[in-house]
């Protein structure tokens, strides 16, 4: 069965600072990571989709990274904004469902 | 890029109740359409698959008569929560699933804006 764990589970910095989430799973027979954002109360915004074959992804500040053979996925934040407060859902997709990981809780103050 | 529309978006109700959502695919087809919960400070967690014009798959620990799913059309899927309880108050959020285009190694799923159900 699937596992998806993110550290840490809530982080909280300055703004400026750059940043790194993780995201690491049990079984690397996967399809695709996605990260997502979700705003308190609200629903999902894809973030970054990387496929099983890619290594990386980047749009604007963010930069995800995907290690399949290890489990791993991180996403860098660069630059971090008090707008970048948000929990960052990962997700990985096997054959059939899409798992989602325990979510990290970021919170940058101005 | 594609849209899932969900409603009502918020729903308060009296417990004994049952509450209907809808998920609507408004620009693609989606032959599989997903249904989650998730809880306060907590993830997401998977509760059925629905394919179009056949029943639903749940996930261990869902009561399918609990929750009523319908996929009646490629574009519209319902979740029907029956005779809710105050336990079944949390944040429900469909998906639906686009097939991969030419090229593309694998599909992608959009997700719906969630719908809040408060029991009372």
């Amino acid at each position: 069965k699937q596992e998806v764990t993110q550290i840490p589970a809530a982080l909280s910095v300055p703004e400026g600072e750059n940043l790194v989430l993780n995201c690491s799973f049990t079984d690397s027979a996967i399809y695709n990571l996605q990260w997502f954002r979700q705003d308190p109360g609200k629903g999902l915004t894809s973030l970054l989709l990387i496929q099983s074959s890619q290594r990386e992804q980047t749009s604007g500040r963010l930069n995800a990274s995907l290690d399949k053979s290890s489990g791993r996925s991180t996403l860098y934040i660069a630059a971090s904004q008090p707008g970048d407060s948000a929990t960052y859902l990962c997700a990985v997709r096997g054959t059939d469902k899409l798992i989602f990981g325990t979510g990290t809780r970021l919170q940058v103050f101005p | 890029g594609a849209v899932v529309s969900q409603h009502p978006s918020r729903v308060i109700c009296k417990s004994g109740t049952s509450v209907k959502i809808e998920c609507r695919s408004l620009d693609f087809q989606a032959t599989t359409m997903f249904w989650y919960r998730q809880f306060p400070k907590q993830s997401l967690m998977l509760m059925a698959t629905s394919n179009e014009g056949s029943k639903a798959t749940y996930e261990q620990g869902v009561e399918k008569d609990k929750f009523l799913i319908n996929h009646a059309s490629l574009t519209l899927s319902t979740l029907t929560v029956t005779s809710a309880h105050p336990e079944d108050s949390s944040f429900y959020i469909c998906s639906a699933r686009v097939l991969p285009q030419t090229g593309s190694s694998s599909d992608i799923q959009y997700f719906g804006a969630g719908t809040r159900l408060s029991v009372l």
